[in-house]
Parts: structure tokens; C-alpha cells; sequence
């Protein structure tokens, strides 16, 4: 167990349609990163969250959007959903700091587009 | 932007070979991390090099930091059933982290 709680495990929509992934970082960790996996790809970045201030962008469409709140987790937006979406979404966490970098993992949600 | 080659691409291994996986980048980087991923899980963090030259080990996996920083290999000794996965190394340099596609390894009983 990483410590990061991601919410839900499991999501079914439909085309158009706008869900919210929810993330919990590991206890003391001020950064959060998102992540897509499709059907056998690699992990594609997204974007970064440091203390409630976006630090890094990725590959996010236009249609995604995120943000940290001051408890520090983090929710990820996805609207006007298409079939294409459908993948592997993973949060990070790391502690920030200078010299801790490293990223650990929460279980992912798979989110299923009809 | 930075980018890393990871090889290779899928392994087929016997049950108690060892295995060889390494990713290389034309940028260096300040730290590497190694990652596994079971099917439908998160990647899980195996070993993290933080000097170049560093040669970690955790059990029968090993892993170093290329001297030139540019590189970093991975070693599982014995191999058993359970190593089966996708094990993913990441580089990173300040908070900018660069994931590699991936290695997926079978072992066959």
C-alpha cells in the first residue's frame, strides 16, 4: 500500500458526458501528478500539482482540467468524454522537497467511455 | 523535451534466469527511479538512484546509476513467477519526472 487513496476504483459513462477523479496524496507529500495509461502504452504525464499551484503541464487536453485544494487532494476533471478516454488514470504523490522527488502511486481509476 | 529509450521492449524468460533491462536518454538526469506494474494496478517504486554510479540492490534486483548520468540499468536475479509485470524506469531532474514505455517480462514456469 503507497498511501495514496485514489476514488472511485471503477467508473462507467457515457459519450459527452463529465466526470471527477478524486485523489488523496500520502501523508505529508505537497506534490500531486496525474497520469493516463491506455491499453498497453506507457504512462503519459499530465500535469503536476505543488501545494495548490499548478508546477508542471503535460499532454492534458484542453477538456481535462485539475486542481489541488488546501487539504492537498486533488480532483481531476474530464468532460465532453469520448470514447478515446477511456484508460487507466493514476495519481501520484511525492514529498516536493528538494531531493525527494520520487513518486508513488495509487491504485488508479479505470474509467470506461460507452 | 527529454525523452528515454527503454529495452527492451518485452522479455520471455524460464523461471530462475536472470534478466537485464536498461534505459538510456540523451539528457541527464539527477535521479533514476524503477518502477513494476502488475496488470490493472499502479506502478509500484522498486529502487530509487540518487549519484551517478550508485549500484542499489532490494533482494534479487539491482539497479545503477549510469556514470554519465545519462543512463541506468536493471537486474533481477533467479527469476520467479511473480516477477511478471511491466517495470517502467524513470528519470528525473529537479521535479520534472520522464517515465520510459516500459519492459514487459513473462516467466514461464
Amino acid at each position: 500500500d503507497s498511501g495514496v487513496t485514489q476514488t472511485p476504483k471503477h467508473l462507467i459513462t457515457a459519450t459527452g458526458q463529465r466526470v471527477t477523479l478524486r485523489c488523496s496524496p500520502r501523508s505529508g507529500d505537497l506534490s500531486v501528478y496525474w497520469y493516463q495509461q491506455s491499453l498497453d502504452q506507457g504512462l503519459q504525464f499530465l500535469i503536476q500539482y505543488y501545494n495548490g499551484e499548478e508546477r508542471a503541464k503535460g499532454n492534458i487536453l484542453e477538456r481535462f482540467s485539475a486542481q489541488q485544494f488546501p487539504d492537498l487532494h486533488s480532483e481531476l476533471n474530464l468532460s465532453s468524454l469520448e470514447l478515446g478516454d477511456s484508460a487507466l488514470y493514476f495519481c501520484a504523490s511525492s514529498p516536493g522537497t528538494l531531493g525527494a522527488y520520487e513518486q508513488y502511486f495509487g491504485p488508479g481509476t479505470r474509467l470506461t467511455v460507452t | 523535451g527529454q525523452q528515454l529509450n527503454q529495452s527492451p521492449q518485452s522479455m520471455f524468460i524460464q523461471e530462475g534466469e536472470d534478466v537485464s533491462m536498461n534505459c538510456t536518454s540523451s539528457s541527464i538526469f539527477n535521479t533514476w527511479l524503477w518502477y513494476k506494474q502488475d496488470p490493472g494496478e499502479g506502478p509500484v517504486l522498486l529502487i530509487a538512484l540518487y549519484k551517478a554510479g550508485e549500484l542499489t540492490s532490494n533482494g534479487r534486483l539491482t539497479a545503477q546509476f549510469g556514470i554519465t548520468r545519462k543512463d541506468s540499468f536493471l537486474n533481477i536475479s533467479a527469476s520467479i513467477p511473480s516477477d511478471v509485470g511491466i517495470y517502467f524506469c524513470a528519470g528525473q531532474l529537479m521535479s520534472k519526472s520522464t517515465f520510459g514505455d516500459g519492459t514487459t517480462l513473462t516467466v514461464k514456469p
